[in-house]
């Protein structure tokens, strides 16, 4: 049981470079979440999906969109990378659905925009 | 405790004492916390949660304490171990029917908990 898949786990881009980061989970949650975090400032919220077929924008989703591709699957894309957004993105899911139930957190994807 | 800035409060603990992180939060509507731990390159780890029903809840070696009058949460560590060392972190949230409940989840963040051997 692998929980949460997080790929790549490093990764360096230019600035104006445009990657997509992968999240997978095996949980059968139904709800799934990127977020980043940066020194000093905690996790913070980029999107999730409640569902599958939904996705919001959480509190920092400028720069991102996103894709909820299956149950499964929720992956993030930067079309234009700035140094801005670099970080350590984690990708987490959980039952959701109003439950009161913790997250599951991918091993995290520490990116570097130069 | 729980700080804003660059540099993590670090509490250092000696192996096998009690360990006690703070938390303050700041939503009154909050009404479920859950306490994590992050170990250096990794994703953060459930430990243990708690609702605001509830002023106390234990689990393995670990106990939350939660104070909603001056909205004050701390976790304790009983017999701290070399393994124990990482970043714990509080998370807050308002339950909601209808929102899913986690997408308002706010994140402390954090405190170093460094055992020393």
């Amino acid at each position: 049981n692998a929980g949460v898949t997080q790929t790549p786990k490093f990764q360096v881009l230019k600035t104006g470079q445009s990657m997509t980061l992968q999240c997978a989970q095996d949980m059968n949650h139904n709800s799934m979440y990127w977020y980043r975090q940066d020194p000093g400032m905690g996790l913070r919220l980029i999107y999730y999906s409640a569902s599958e077929g939904t996705t919001d924008k959480g509190e920092v989703p400028n720069g991102y969109n996103v894709s909820r591709l299956n149950k499964r699957e929720f992956s993030l894309r930067l079309e234009s990378a700035a140094p801005s957004q670099t970080s350590v993105y984690f990708c987490a899911s959980s039952f959701g659905l109003g439950e009161a139930n913790e997250a599951f957190f991918g091993q995290g994807t520490r990116l570097t925009v130069v | 405790g729980e700080s804003v800035g660059l540099h993590l409060p670090t509490l250092s603990v000696q192996e096998g004492d009690n360990s006690i992180i703070n938390c303050a939060y700041s939503n009154s509507a909050s009404d479920y916390f859950i306490w994590y731990k992050q170990e250096s390159g990794k994703g953060p780890q459930f430990i243990i949660d708690i609702r605001s029903n509830m002023d106390k809840r234990q689990g393995q070696r670990v106990t939350v304490l939660l104070n909603k009058t001056v909205k004050h949460l701390s976790l304790q560590i009983a017999a701290t171990q070399p393994g124990d060392s990482a970043v714990y972190f509080c998370a807050e949230t308002p339950l909601s029917l209808y929102s899913g409940g986690y997408q308002k989840v706010t994140f402390g963040t954090g405190t170093k908990l460094q055992v020393i051997p």
